[in-house]
């Protein structure tokens, strides 16, 4: 079954930029979409198509990819932005739809 | 407003069926796919599974887990989602999301994607 591999846990400094990955096969040939999930609350889309921002997600928030891996940056990180972060794709055939295991981003 | 609102959740025996429901608003429902996603307590977001327009034959597709056992529906003359889920197991216990997953435009012109508070499940003895 297709898989998409995130690190458990990313830790940033308030202002510094934080990057998130996301590893896949298909991410070449298939967008990754990036969503962010609050404690106790639910997720909110905040890439999508690889590097487009949805309305109202700030400018900080940008994505990017590289042959099988898609990066998720916040550039100039805030507080607010604590949370956990799935990346979200199809493998090849786009038979099979999966998250990534999430990535919790924490601060120093 | 964009909304999706999820009802039907419960406590249910293994082996027993449940039915969840999610009406949405703020957006054409019509021309949108719709998803349901859960997430075990403590656990990531999985996909279960998605309905694709009318328009373009209501087909449907599920996650291996949940193939043969759960299936989705939608009315688009109420606005309404629907989730069958039949032969649960322990392991279907989540909170479930019904939702557009990819950014859809809504009424007002902004484009996002729609997320409701999710409805729990739980699947216990």
């Amino acid at each position: 079954s297709y898989e998409l591999t995130q690190p458990p846990s990313v830790s940033v400094s308030p202002g510094q930029t934080a990057r998130i990955t996301c590893s896949g096969d298909a991410l070449p040939k298939k967008y990754a979409y990036w969503y962010q999930q609050k404690s106790g609350q639910a997720p909110v889309l905040v890439i999508y198509e690889d590097s487009k921002r949805p309305s109202g997600i700030p400018e900080r928030f940008s994505g990017s990819t590289s042959g099988t891996m898609a990066t998720l940056s916040i550039i100039g990180a805030q507080e607010e932005d604590e949370a956990d972060y799935y990346c979200y794709s199809t493998d090849n055939s786009g038979d099979q739809r999966v998250f990534g295991g999430g990535t919790r981003l924490t601060f120093l | 407003e964009v909304q999706l609102v999820e009802s039907g959740g419960g406590l249910v025996k293994p082996g027993g069926s449940l039915r969840l429901s999610c009406v949405a608003s703020g957006f054409t429902f019509n021309n949108a796919y719709m998803n349901w996603v859960r997430q075990a307590p403590g656990k990531g977001l999985e996909w279960v599974g998605r309905i694709k327009t009318n328009t373009e034959g209501g087909t449907t597709d599920y996650a291996a887990p949940v193939k043969g056992r759960f299936t989705i529906s939608r009315d688009d003359s109420k606005n309404m989602l629907y989730l069958q889920m039949n032969s649960l197991e322990t392991e279907d216990t989540a909170l479930y999301y019904c939702t557009t997953l990819l950014p859809i435009k809504t009424t007002a012109g902004s484009v996002v994607a729609c997320w409701g508070q999710g409805t729990p499940v739980t699947v216990s003895s």
